[in-house]
C-alpha cells in the first residue's frame, strides 16, 4: 500500500512564502504530482517531478528527493487567492495516484 | 471547449436505492477514473477504465460498478450495498494511464448524501 503524509493546515500572511511538505512510501515511484483543489471544486494540476532537484513555474516550485521520499511545493509572493487545498499524489508501479489527505492553506490579508 | 462533465452536481439518496452518477469527457482519453474524497481524507481510488469495455478495481470498489461502453463515458453506480456512501465523488482522465508524466484531468464533482 501507499503512505502519504502532509501537514493538515497552514496560515500565511498575504506576500509571504509557505512550504508545504510531503513524505511517502510507496510501491514503484513514476513521479510526484501537486494539485490545487478550492472548496467544492475540481483538483486542478500544478507541477509534476520525476528527477530529483527543483522544478519552478512562476510563483510556484516543487522539489524531489526520491532517496529521501520527501517533496515540497513552495508558494512564493502569496495571494488572497492562493487559500486552497494543496493535494501531494504519488504514481506507483501501476500508474495509479495515490493521494495524501491535502494541506489547506490559508492566506491573511 | 474541451474538458470532463459530471451530473448531477448533488445527489440524494434513500436507503436501499441504487443511483448513478454521470462521467462524460470530450478529451479523446483513453483513460478514466473513479475516485471518492471523504473529509480529513485523500482521494481514494474506487474503479478505473484504460480502455472501453474494460475496467479494474481501485482500492475501495465494494458497493459500487461501472461500466465503459463508449470512450467519453464512465457512469458509476453506487449500489445499496454502500452501506456509508456520503461523500464528493470525483471522475478524472488521462490520455492513455500508462505514462508516468501523463496528467489527470478531473471534472467538477458530484456529491451524494444520503436522506
Amino acid at each position: 500500500g501507499q503512505n502519504i503524509d502532509q501537514p493538515t493546515e497552514m496560515t500565511a500572511t498575504e506576500g509571504a512564502i509557505v512550504q508545504i511538505n510531503c513524505t511517502y512510501q510507496t510501491s514503484g515511484f513514476n513521479g510526484l504530482f501537486w494539485y490545487q483543489q478550492h472548496a467544492g471544486e475540481a483538483p486542478t494540476f500544478l507541477s509534476y517531478n520525476v528527477l530529483d532537484g527543483l522544478e519552478e513555474k512562476g510563483r510556484f516550485s516543487s522539489f524531489l528527493s526520491r532517496s529521501k521520499g520527501y517533496s515540497y511545493l513552495l508558494l512564493k509572493e502569496l495571494q488572497m487567492k492562493d487559500s486552497a487545498s494543496y493535494l501531494c499524489a504519488v504514481r506507483d508501479q501501476d500508474y495509479k495516484l495515490s493521494f495524501g489527505a491535502g494541506t489547506t492553506v490559508t492566506v491573511r490579508a | 471547449d474541451g474538458g470532463i462533465t459530471q451530473s448531477p452536481k448533488y445527489l440524494f439518496r434513500k436507503e436501499g436505492q441504487n443511483v448513478t452518477l454521470s462521467c462524460e469527457q470530450n478529451l479523446n482519453h483513453d483513460a478514466m477514473y473513479w475516485y471518492r474524497q471523504d473529509p480529513g481524507q485523500g482521494l481514494r481510488l474506487i474503479y478505473y477504465s484504460q480502455i472501453v469495455n474494460d475496467f479494474q478495481k481501485g482500492d475501495i470498489a465494494e458497493g459500487y460498478s461501472v461500466s465503459r461502453e463508449k470512450k467519453e463515458s464512465f457512469p458509476l453506480t453506487v449500489t445499496s450495498a454502500q452501506k456509508n456512501p456520503t461523500a464528493f465523488y470525483l471522475c478524472a482522465s488521462s490520455i492513455s494511464g500508462t505514462s508516468g508524466s501523463e496528467t489527470q484531468y478531473f471534472g467538477p464533482g458530484t456529491r451524494l448524501l444520503v436522506l
